[in-house]
């Protein structure tokens, strides 16, 4: 199994830019979770989904922060228009169900910086 | 709110050395408690899982105990080697249907050769 993917691994780009963050789950599991990782604040939940639906997006820091799940193998985390204080890594999850037992897997992470 | 702690936010050993990693958190209304792994530039990997009902649970070198009504868990890890350097998250899942998890800042760990 190739485990989560994210891509890109590393994107810089310009204050006021839109910034698209991908992510495909690991194939069957049907749960995916953004987090976001800064060193003040530690990994952050932004958002997840179960089947496909948004369940939670309180984590979502404002407006310009969107996410879709279009089908069961991809997502998107997308921020327009992005800022400097968005600079962090970006991790995408995925889990096999919503039992107890079972445990996210992460992918590698995006590094975003916003200058 | 749950908010999960960790203590200390580094550490470093000498290799061969036992030793014991600390997380809280303030709910005490959980549905698990996870250990997981960071290597530098790298993604998480989950060490071990301890569900609500359990008390601990052990994997090779690595055991993680849960108290949950004190809101408490450790993570011992037995004669210590330089590859266990890495910073050690705890999360919880928090009760009342979430499914994201809440994650401690974690402790950083430099084991010396």
């Amino acid at each position: 199994d190739a485990g989560v993917i994210q891509s890109p691994r590393h994107e810089v780009t310009e204050m006021g830019q839109e910034v698209t963050l991908r992510c495909k789950p690991i194939s069957g599991h049907n749960s995916l979770f953004w987090y976001r990782q800064t060193m003040m604040r530690g990994l952050e939940l932004l958002i997840y989904f179960n089947n496909n639906v948004p369940i939670d997006d309180s984590g979502m820091p404002e407006d310009r922060f969107s996410a879709k799940m279009p089908n069961a193998s991809f997502s998107t985390l997308k921020i327009q228009p992005s800022e400097p204080r968005d600079s962090a890594v970006y991790f995408c999850a995925s889990k096999r169900g919503t039992a107890n037992q079972e445990t996210q897997y992460f992918g590698p992470g995006t590094r975003l910086l916003v200058l | 709110k749950q908010e999960v702690t960790q203590i200390p936010a580094a550490l470093s050993v000498p290799e061969g050395e036992n030793l014991v990693l600390n997380c809280s958190f303030t709910d005490s209304a959980i549905y698990n408690l996870q250990w997981f792994r960071q290597d530098p530039g790298k993604g998480l990997t989950s060490l071990l899982l301890i569900q609500s009902s359990q008390r601990e649970q052990t994997s090779g070198r690595l055991n993680a105990s849960l108290d949950k009504s004190s809101g408490r868990s450790t993570l011992y890890i037995a004669a210590s080697q330089p590859g266990d350097s890495a910073t050690y998250l705890c999360a919880v899942r928090s009760g009342g249907g979430a499914d994201g998890l809440t994650f401690g800042k974690g402790t950083h760990l430099i084991i010396q050769p």
